[in-house]
């Protein structure tokens, strides 16, 4: 996970509450995105965002905002939270891999959020 | 719309037993990636397939790619126990795209 930092790693919200989750990276990397992690349903694509001021919805948008201000920067906003978005979300950035001189992307750690 | 879909989706095998898991996907994906998820862990890079018939290998775990039949494989030699995680294989639909569609994964037990 080195290089994709994600806060908070445990956060439990109401019903309606809001909050963001934080993804922070420190290698100048353009491309940023944000997963969620259902048991049984791999990763979804929320959001990404291909440089600073551009963002774009992916596979499940609905119920979250994100911003670009920053190249390092790429927070999830989640303005009313709802039991459905019980999950662990995964930010990730595209990175070169070692050895194979193709892109990955590289996850953070994961936020595991519960929304009573 | 790109679909990926894994199967098993779950595996226990012996250690010492070899086994392959398999990755369809329904539409052009320039390339195939597998990653590894640990349990409570995020997930971790294994290979990324780039071209038809390509082939990687690290230790114990081999992948292939089959664009015409729209097929990766991974396969797990002679397993052992550290080999124990849940294996995602992803696709992408568009060249220059890292907007990935993930399969649900394949829990792997490896018990002795």
């Amino acid at each position: 996970n080195a290089g994709v930092t994600q806060t908070p790693k445990f956060q439990v919200l109401k019903t309606g509450q809001s909050m963001t989750l934080q993804c922070a990276q420190d290698m100048n990397h353009e491309y940023m995105s944000w997963y969620r992690q259902d048991p049984g349903m791999g990763l979804r694509l929320i959001h990404y965002s291909v440089g600073a001021g551009i963002t774009d919805q992916g596979e499940v948008p609905n119920g979250y905002n994100v911003s670009r201000s920053t190249t390092e920067d790429f927070p999830l906003r989640l303005l009313s939270a709802a039991p459905s978005q019980t999950s662990v979300y995964f930010c990730a950035s595209k990175v070169l891999a070692g050895g194979s001189g193709a892109n990955v992307l590289t996850f953070g750690a994961g936020s595991r959020l519960t929304v009573l | 719309e790109l679909k990926v879909e894994q199967n098993p989706l779950f595996l226990s095998m012996q250690e010492g037993k070899n086994y392959t898991i398999y990755c369809n996907y329904s539409t052009t994906s320039d390339r195939l990636y597998w990653y590894r998820q640990d349990p409570g862990k995020s997930l971790e890079s294994l290979f990324v397939l780039l071209s038809n018939g390509a082939v990687k290998q690290e230790g114990r775990l081999m992948a292939s790619l089959d664009t015409k039949a729209r097929l990766s494989t991974l396969h797990i030699t002679a397993a052992v126990h550290d080999l124990s995680a849940t294996y995602f294989c992803a696709g992408r639909s568009g060249a220059g795209s890292y907007q990935l569609t993930f399969g649900k994964g394949t829990k792997l037990s490896v018990i002795p």
